[in-house]
């Protein structure tokens, strides 16, 4: 059963474009909720998160939107630059599951244009 | 401060040999975690660590796939008579505590299994 799911598998944009990514969730107990960014060779690196308690959460060019009577998540990368080409990942955990180990999305692959 | 560490980077093995992966968690995070990243897909959850409870396994896709942890330092993933849908990169993370939500992950380790 998959519990998160992705959007789009690959995405391509022009430096200086906004990226957007999506996320659904299914279990109503997730209560965190992170998006990592993963360059090839490299572990994946947390990017910015956010509690179901607020909509909206912005870190520099990074946002994360939340819908929770939708059970849907974005990130939105505003200026997008050629260094932000990489893996995306949300993920979902609960306090409810052992360890609150994360529960991932397929991944994006963001490439930006120059 | 340093961050989680994993060793080998990369490991080829013969199919049916062992295998054993090793991670060297933050210093001072009681919770470690393994999780499995197939080729172009999502990262998946095999064990959990809290301190010097007892580990949940409940991710671990056969008893070929076991795992030890020494107090809160070191980790072995061991791998018995590998299997070619055994490659796959395996990545560790740490986290403060299993219900402090932020886990910071390793470079992983690359295993090809011919």
């Amino acid at each position: 059963q998959q519990q998160v799911k992705q959007s789009p598998q690959s995405l391509i944009v022009q430096k200086g474009g906004i990226s957007i990514i999506n996320c659904a969730y299914e279990n109503t107990a997730f209560d965190y909720f992170p998006w990592y960014q993963q360059f090839p060779g490299k572990g994946p690196a947390l990017l910015i998160a956010i509690r179901p308690d607020v909509s909206e959460k912005k870190e520099g060019r990074f946002t994360i939107s939340f819908n929770k009577s939708a059970k849907q998540f974005s990130l939105h990368i505003m200026d997008s630059q050629p260094g932000d080409s990489a893996t995306y990942f949300c993920a979902a955990s609960s306090h409810e599951t052992s360890g609150s180990r994360l529960t991932f999305g397929e991944g994006t692959q963001l490439t930006v244009n120059p | 401060g340093a961050g989680v560490s994993q060793s080998p980077s990369n490991k080829v093995t013969e199919k049916g040999k062992d295998v054993e992966l090793r991670c060297d968690p933050i210093s001072g995070h009681t919770a470690l975690y393994w999780y499995r990243q197939r080729l172009g897909q999502g990262l998946e959850f095999l064990i959990y660590f809290q301190g010097n409870s007892a580990p949940d396994k409940s991710g671990l896709p056969s008893d070929r796939f076991s795992a030890e942890r020494t107090g809160e330092s070191v980790s072995t993933l061991t791998i018995q008579r590998t299997q070619q849908e055994d490659s796959a990169v395996y990545l560790c993370a740490s986290s403060l505590s299993g219900g402090s939500y932020e886990q910071y992950f390793g470079p992983g380790t690359r295993l090809t299994v011919t």
